[in-house]
């Protein structure tokens, strides 16, 4: 079974569009986060979330919006895409309080043209 | 702000050899964790060891070690009998209980050379 998956692991996609990633964990975990891996493979938090509440909220865009319906779901919706949206974005999950081991999905590589 | 410096973009080692990957990060706290993080070409993310920094000893799983040295603010990664699967870049990564903040590195490339 998968521990945290993501939807779509490939996007690829218009300038200006709007588009959502998804994200689901089966471990039980109460924090679950978003982070982007840039082109030269900087990884960077966009987001936490625990127990549905909103933890950390970087210094992104208000383009990037996280909803939680559930503690097991995180998706991540991104309006009026730019090319300098273009990265991978990497889901993950931990047990309450970050210095648990984050485990991980599989990426979403979302590539704007 | 806290900052994690890996210093060398790439390495290689020779397979069943000993490989040592450098990192210094910047902090005023006393309490933090550390962790080495690995990304095979499958992209996943994969936790290799964790470090508590109160701890005095060294983490060590299997052939992965670290050697933690607070008070100079390093903490390096030592891979023994390199194999061919160890192939990936490697993120050193801190943990900081003020902001719930994991900081990465920049990231290692290692090779294995068979």
């Amino acid at each position: 079974d998968t521990a945290v998956s993501q939807t779509p692991k490939y996007l690829v996609t218009q300038m200006g569009n709007d588009k959502s990633i998804k994200c689901e964990q089966n471990l039980g975990h109460d924090t679950m986060y978003w982070y982007k891996q840039d082109s030269k493979k900087f990884l960077k938090i966009m987001f936490s979330y625990n127990n549905k509440e909103l933890i950390i909220n970087e210094t992104v865009p208000n383009r990037f919006s996280p909803k939680s319906p559930d503690k097991a779901h995180l998706n991540l919706h991104i309006n009026s895409l730019e090319l300098g949206d273009s990265a991978v974005y990497f889901c993950a999950s931990s047990q309450e309080g970050g210095y648990y081991e984050q485990y991980f999905g599989p990426g979403t590589r979302l590539t704007v043209t | 702000a806290q900052t994690v410096t890996q210093s060398q973009p790439e390495m290689s080692v020779q397979e069943a050899e000993t490989v040592t990957l450098s990192c210094t990060y910047d902090t005023s706290e006393s309490d933090y964790y550390l962790f080495w993080y690995k990304q095979p070409p499958s992209r996943q993310m994969i936790l290799v060891i964790r470090q508590e920094a109160y701890k005095q000893q060294n983490a060590t799983e299997n052939r992965f070690s670290v050697n933690f040295q607070k008070a100079a603010k390093s903490f390096s990664l030592k891979i023994s009998d390199s194999q061919l699967g160890d192939a990936a870049m490697y993120f050193c990564a801190y943990f900081n209980f003020g902001n719930e903040k994991l900081t990465f590195g920049t990231g290692t490339r290692l090779t294995i050379i068979p």
